[in-house]
């Protein structure tokens, strides 16, 4: 498709459970990103990838969470033994190149909701 | 850190009225400023952004937002909103010490009554 693919849309875990995200950026776009929003926020930065380099995981909450992106296109977004505070819309971004005078273009995300 | 202040969180307009949504930023830098909209059900999308240049910028769908640097304010504007502006804006800002991450404000809901 044209725009950056989300999958599953939403997912519902058992805590303690591990998750696996996955998102399918635009074609040949290098820069990818995650992001976290919860109900009533704005999205927050998790991490960054420029191409399969991820050079900034500030944002990742807690060593649970993992992201990787191994051949510089598809990315995944692991949680393990998710907790309740881990519910969230899980939004993935991608842009053509490095810069920051560029536009990233979102997926749909996947809803995330821990039990 | 970068920080984005949106001052208003919900907001319920008649069709014509006009629009002003606030957006304060902290960084006192060099910083790229966004403004996305998400309609309901649908993903984020820009609405229109301001590099450098003109600080009056125009977007899609007869938005605009002006920068006032000494102010730290990126506002959004609409001078007669329609039915379907309904949906939630984010006011966003990337700058040199975030790099490309993008920062975000907390959001504003705006419903738009016929």
């Amino acid at each position: 498709g044209a725009g950056v693919s989300q999958s599953p849309r939403y997912k519902v875990a058992k805590r303690g459970q591990d998750v696996a995200l996955r998102c399918d950026p635009i074609s040949g776009h290098v820069s990818l990103f995650w992001y976290q929003q919860a109900l009533g926020q704005g999205p927050e930065f998790l991490t960054y990838f420029q191409n399969e380099a991820q050079l900034d995981k500030s944002g990742l909450p807690s060593d649970r969470f993992f992201a990787e992106r191994p051949e510089g296109s598809v990315s995944t977004l692991k949680i393990q033994r998710t907790q309740q505070e881990d519910s969230a819309v899980y939004l993935c971004a991608s842009s053509p190149h490095q810069d920051r005078d560029t536009e990233a273009f979102f997926g749909q995300g996947t809803r995330l909701t821990v039990v | 850190a970068q920080s984005v202040s949106q001052h208003n969180h919900h907001v319920i307009l008649s069709e014509a009225a006009s629009l002003e949504l606030g957006c304060n930023y902290s960084y006192g830098g060099t910083v790229n400023l966004f403004w996305y909209v998400q309609y309901p059900g649908q993903h984020l999308q820009l609405l229109l952004k301001y590099f450098s240049g003109d600080p009056l910028v125009k977007g899609i769908k007869g938005f605009e937002a002006e920068f006032i640097k000494s102010k730290f304010s990126f506002n959004l504007r609409k001078p007669s909103v329609q039915w379907s502006d309904t949906a939630e804006y984010f006011c966003a800002v990337n700058g040199a010490r975030g790099g490309n991450k993008l920062t975000f404000g907390t959001g504003t809901q705006l419903k738009v009554e016929l």
